[in-house]
């Protein structure tokens, strides 16, 4: 099976600089990783998504860095924004396998 | 336009009761989940539904039932609730393809309570 976890189970980043989010994986054979944004009292909201086959994508802001090696995904967020505070996961499975396993979250506070 | 919806949002209840929590999505996806996140903000998948067949069921109690009338509807039953069910529950859609299944889209949420 997979396990998944985050390094820091909080952060606090001053707004406007940049925060990254780390996070490693067990299973070799994880091929698909997503990372989510779950505000207080919502669900999880997509953020961004890597498969295997690159190490890095970058979407609004954000850029994923996929480390196979190692086993490890990190989230880099630019220039944070207090909107930015909330629980982060990241998530891993096999591409075209339906079961995402979650890892434990972390929470990012931005100080203005 | 809410694209994965739930209710109730707030769910409170005693020991022993039997309730329904229901799901619909707009999006015209054809895979829909149940996934449970305990008070540690921990999330757990606990069944998925692809064309309204079942194709993922965890290690669940058999006090939940999944029921899927319909692609885009996923409700979840509950009988002789427990303490320990306590929790909020997220229903998630997405669309299966030829490069597999896409990202998850999630709903609010329903938050339960039992006492």
């Amino acid at each position: 099976g997979e396990s998944v976890g985050l390094h820091l189970p909080t952060l606090s980043v001053q707004e406007g600089d940049n925060s990254i989010i780390n996070c490693a994986y067990s299973n070799s054979a994880s091929d698909y990783f997503i990372w989510y944004k779950q505000e207080s009292g919502k669900g999880p909201q997509f953020i961004i998504d890597i498969r295997s086959n690159m190490d890095k994508r970058q979407g609004q802001r954000v850029t994923v860095l996929l480390n196979k090696t190692v086993k490890h995904l990190s989230l880099q967020i630019a220039a944070t924004q207090p909107g930015d505070s909330a629980v982060y996961f990241c998530a891993a499975c096999l591409f075209g396998n339906e079961k995402l396993t979650f890892g434990t979250g972390t929470r990012l506070t931005i100080i203005p | 336009d809410t694209a994965v919806s739930q209710t109730p949002k707030y769910l409170v209840t005693q020991m022993g009761n039997d309730k329904s929590i229901k799901c619909e999505q707009n999006l015209g996806h054809d895979t829909m989940y149940w996934y449970k996140q305990d008070s540690k903000k921990f999330l757990k998948i606990m069944f998925s539904y692809n064309n309204k067949e079942l194709i993922i069921n965890e290690t669940v109690p058999n006090r939940f039932s999944p029921k899927s009338p319909d692609k885009a509807h996923l409700n979840l039953h509950i009988n002789s609730l427990e303490l320990g069910d306590s929790a909020v529950y997220f229903c998630a859609s997405s669309q299966s393809g030829d490069r597999g299944f896409y990202e998850q889209y999630f709903g609010p949420g329903t938050r339960l309570t039992v006492t």
